[in-house]
Parts: C-alpha cells; sequence; structure tokens
C-alpha cells in the first residue's frame, strides 16, 4: 500500500530563513504528488502539485517542490520565511492507476517562524 | 462561489447519541470526500462518493455512514457516537481524476463526552 513520511513534525525557522519541509512517498510507480497548508482553525487548501512533466514544480505564496525519482521524495521549499508561513503543510499522493480521485496524507509538519 | 460548506462548525455530543454533519458543493464536481483529521496523523479517508450515486468506504469507515443526497450534498452520519470519533471532520470535493485538486471545507470539530 502507499504510504507517505514527513520528517519532522514539527519545523521552526527565522523570517527571512530557508524553508524545507520533507516528505517521502514508497510506491515502485511514481504517483501523482501533492502539498496542502492548513493555516490555523481553517480547511486545507492546495499550495503545488505534480503530475507529469517538469519536475520542478512552483507553487503558491513563493513555494516550490522537486519531485526525485531515485529519491522517492517531494520536498517542499520556499527561500525566504514569512511569519504569514506559519502553518501545518501536508504531503499527499493519489495512485496513477485506480481511475478516481483518492489521497493519502502524511501526518503533516507544523511550521514555526519566529523574528 | 462559497465553494465546499459544513455544517455545524462545532459539536458536542454525549457518547450513543446520533448526528448528521452537512456538507455541500457549489463547484459542480463529481466527486466529494469525508475525512477525519487527528493530532500526528493527518488526515484519514472516511467515505468518498466518486460520482453521484455512487458511495465506497476509505480507510477508517467503522461507525459512520454517508448519503450522497445529489450532485451538490453528501452527508456523514454517526449513528451512535463514541469518545474515540471526537475529531476535526472535513469534506472536501473534486472532479474525478487523480491529477484533480481537491478542495476542502472549513471543518467540523466534534467532540464526544
Amino acid at each position: 500500500a502507499q504510504s507517505v513520511t514527513q520528517l519532522g513534525s514539527h519545523v521552526s525557522v527565522s523570517e527571512g530563513a530557508l524553508v524545507l519541509l520533507r516528505c517521502n512517498y514508497s510506491s515502485s510507480v511514481p504517483p501523482y504528488l501533492f502539498w496542502y497548508v492548513q493555516y490555523p482553525n481553517q480547511g486545507l487548501q492546495l499550495l503545488l502539485k505534480y503530475t507529469t512533466g517538469a519536475t520542478l514544480v512552483k507553487g503558491i505564496n513563493g513555494f516550490e517542490a522537486e519531485f526525485k525519482k531515485s529519491e522517492t521524495s517531494f520536498h517542499l521549499t520556499k527561500p525566504s520565511a514569512h511569519m504569514s508561513d506559519a502553518a501545518e503543510y501536508f504531503c499527499a499522493v493519489s495512485p496513477r492507476s485506480g481511475g478516481y480521485n483518492k489521497l493519502i496524507f502524511g501526518a503533516g509538519t507544523r511550521l514555526a517562524v519566529h523574528p | 462561489n462559497a465553494g465546499v460548506t459544513q455544517t455545524p462548525k462545532f459539536q458536542v455530543l454525549k457518547t450513543g447519541q446520533s448526528m448528521t454533519l452537512q456538507c455541500a458543493q457549489d463547484m459542480n464536481h463529481n466527486s466529494m470526500y469525508w475525512y477525519r483529521q487527528d493530532p500526528g496523523m493527518g488526515l484519514r479517508l472516511i467515505y468518498y462518493s466518486a460520482s453521484e450515486g455512487t458511495t465506497d468506504k476509505g480507510e477508517v469507515p467503522n461507525g459512520y455512514n454517508v448519503s450522497r443526497l445529489n450532485k451538490r450534498e453528501f452527508s456523514l452520519r454517526l449513528e451512535s457516537a463514541a469518545p474515540s470519533q471526537t475529531s476535526v471532520y472535513f469534506c472536501a470535493s473534486s472532479e474525478a481524476h487523480g491529477t484533480d485538486t481537491q478542495y476542502f471545507g472549513p471543518g467540523t470539530r466534534l467532540t464526544v463526552l
């Protein structure tokens, strides 16, 4: 069965520092890959996704992620953190087979940004 | 467009009580989903409806039932609530293909005493 591992349940960075949130998946066939963000007391919203084509994907709010098949990874980065980036981030995968949109989520990483 | 709406926002139940969580979407999406979110466990799929008229179990369906009332609405029912069902519940909708974005509602925070 597919699974998603997010390394680090909590990450803390200084404002202006690099943000790196790690995500690895386990599947023999690379799935579709997603990053969602959840701000406090809100639902999830899509940051970015990889389906096909260029392996470096740009999303909203300056985030980007790179699909690396050899490492089964899809890490999320942002060059310079803002206070407003404080939120919980979820990596998710959707199998390429199966014919419908089924998401499997990682446990989430809570990002704290301090002055 | 309101997107995905959920009612109620908060609910407290006693063990054994029943309730229905309501979800509606105005994006004309074919597929709808119910998830629960627990600390340290991400979101887990309870039930989904790939299209109007169909429903299927997800990862954690025990203790829940669903109804796809029409294309817009998808409800989740707890027949006899248990403390283990204390959680935050999210409804989502999307088109059917695996590449499509799921759009989430604001959630219902349920406490079962």
